[in-house]
């Protein structure tokens, strides 16, 4: 059972577009992450953060903790063919030391 | 750098056949894990080593079997092969359980017929 759900699942659109994805769980973590996946590619670290409420920024990609750490957004600005991947949220809770990936949104971008 | 480097890349077992999928890093990090991808899918948590000398089961462990072979090893054993273990198996390392970036090797793509 996966313990953190993302959504959407997929998402198709045109260069230029803004679009947000969502991680959501039901318990509070201590931390998360965000990756990068291309295809053939084991994912890439873009972002990690521990505190309620914390924004950072990435070029033109945004995250979001929630205040109440149980949920996390990435904003993409302009989106650009580049973007184009799977985008997985992974978690923490607690004291466990297990990192549980997210159920991934698969983003495409049209030139 | 060589970073976590997997073998094999493509493996094609029959059902029951047994495999390892070996798994090492060079980045000194003390914490390994194993993951399992299926298409159009997030990564699920197959089993992990916190520290060398420590396993411990995550989300999907039936089936499998792992050895922390040293600080930089850690293998993933399937003793007997399932249609429903095809999959692309990734290993992945960090500096230890708690912080830091995960790092994954290119994933091993396993078909069991």
């Amino acid at each position: 059972t996966q313990l953190l759900e993302q959504s959407p699942q997929f998402l198709s659109i045109q260069e230029g577009e803004n679009l947000t994805v969502y991680c959501n769980s039901s318990s509070v973590f201590s931390s998360l992450q965000w990756y990068r996946q291309e295809p053939g590619e084991g994912p890439v670290l873009l972002v990690t953060v521990v505190t309620g409420g914390e924004v950072k920024k990435l070029k033109r990609l945004t995250f979001q903790f929630g205040d109440a750490r149980k949920d996390s957004s990435l904003h993409i600005t302009a989106a650009q063919p580049g973007d184009t991947g799977l985008y997985l949220c992974a978690g923490r809770w607690g004291a466990t030391n297990k990192l549980i990936f997210g159920t991934g949104t698969l983003l495409a971008v049209q030139p | 750098n060589a970073g976590v480097t997997q073998t094999p890349k493509f493996q094609v077992l029959k059902t029951g056949q047994s495999m390892t999928l070996q798994c090492a890093q060079d980045m000194n990090h003390n914490s390994m894990y194993w993951y399992r991808q299926d298409p159009g899918m997030g990564l699920r948590l197959i089993y992990y080593s916190a520290s060398e000398g420590t396993t411990d089961k995550g989300e999907v462990p039936n089936g499998y079997n792992v050895s922390r072979l040293n600080k930089r090893e850690f293998s993933l054993r399937l003793e007997s092969a399932a249609p429903s273990q095809t999959s692309v198996y990734f290993c992945a390392s960090r500096i230890d359980a708690y912080t830091g970036e995960l790092f994954f090797g290119e994933g091993s793509r396993l078909t069991v017929l």
